[in-house]
């Protein structure tokens, strides 16, 4: 959905390297959740926010990865020293409630290269 | 055994068929149920979503709910080349988390 806004679309990292990735969700909603696309996967669930708040971040690597959303700002889904198996596509939702009937909608996803 | 199942796939049916595409699940709790289309190098599109057993319609698509076997399912009516994506079954449980199924590529031949 065009409302949410990710970027970039397309990040190449060194080893090593952070990497940043951004999402705004749509206007109105202040639930974001991120989800990883492996090729040829189907989307592994991350991390879920609400404004300042992490709610739910079971599935998180407990290592390298932290996401924020503060009070203003967008999203950030943040990976520190990148290795080659950080490589995927990166996708940010959003929601307008925390209701188990909640639709949400995507955003475009950054694919991150670590080369 | 995974959370959310579906057909390994690739599944092809010939331009004006009906694709019948399957998912279970193992969470009982589980409460909503979604249906995403992703185009490749795209983002998952929502296309339907049902909470209730029974039927859901929606133009050429129909959604069905069977809680008592965890199973849901999506029909594609009348498929088009267009309808050729990856199609993604996700389910609910916890407020606005999905777990969702590795995906059923269809390919509709003209």
């Amino acid at each position: 959905n065009a409302g949410v806004m990710q970027n970039p679309r397309h990040l190449v990292r060194r080893r090593g390297q952070e990497a940043r990735l951004r999402c705004s969700p749509m206007k109105g909603h202040s639930h974001v959740y991120w989800y990883r696309q492996l090729p040829e996967e189907g989307l592994k669930f991350m991390v879920y926010l609400q404004k300042e708040n992490i709610i739910d971040e079971s599935g998180m690597p407990k290592e390298r990865f932290s996401a924020e959303f503060p009070k203003e700002g967008p999203s950030i889904l943040r990976i520190q020293q990148v290795v080659r198996g950080d490589s995927a596509a990166y996708f940010c939702a959003s929601s307008s409630n925390q209701g188990v009937r909640t639709e949400a909608f995507f955003g475009q996803g950054t694919r991150l290269t670590v080369v | 055994q995974k959370e959310v199942e579906q057909n390994s796939g690739p599944l092809s049916v010939p331009e004006g068929a009906i694709a019948s595409l399957n998912c279970t699940y193992s969470d009982r709790g589980s409460q909503s149920f979604f249906w995403y289309r992703q185009y490749s190098g795209k983002s998952p599109e929502l296309i339907m979503f049902i909470y209730s057993n029974g039927d859901k319609e929606d133009g050429r698509f129909t959604a069905q709910l069977n809680k008592a076997s965890q199973y849901v399912s999506l029909l594609i009516r009348d498929s088009q080349p267009s309808d050729s994506a990856t199609y993604l079954c996700a389910v609910n449980t916890n407020a606005g988390k999905s777990t969702f199924g590795d995906g059923t590529t269809l390919t509709v031949k003209p």
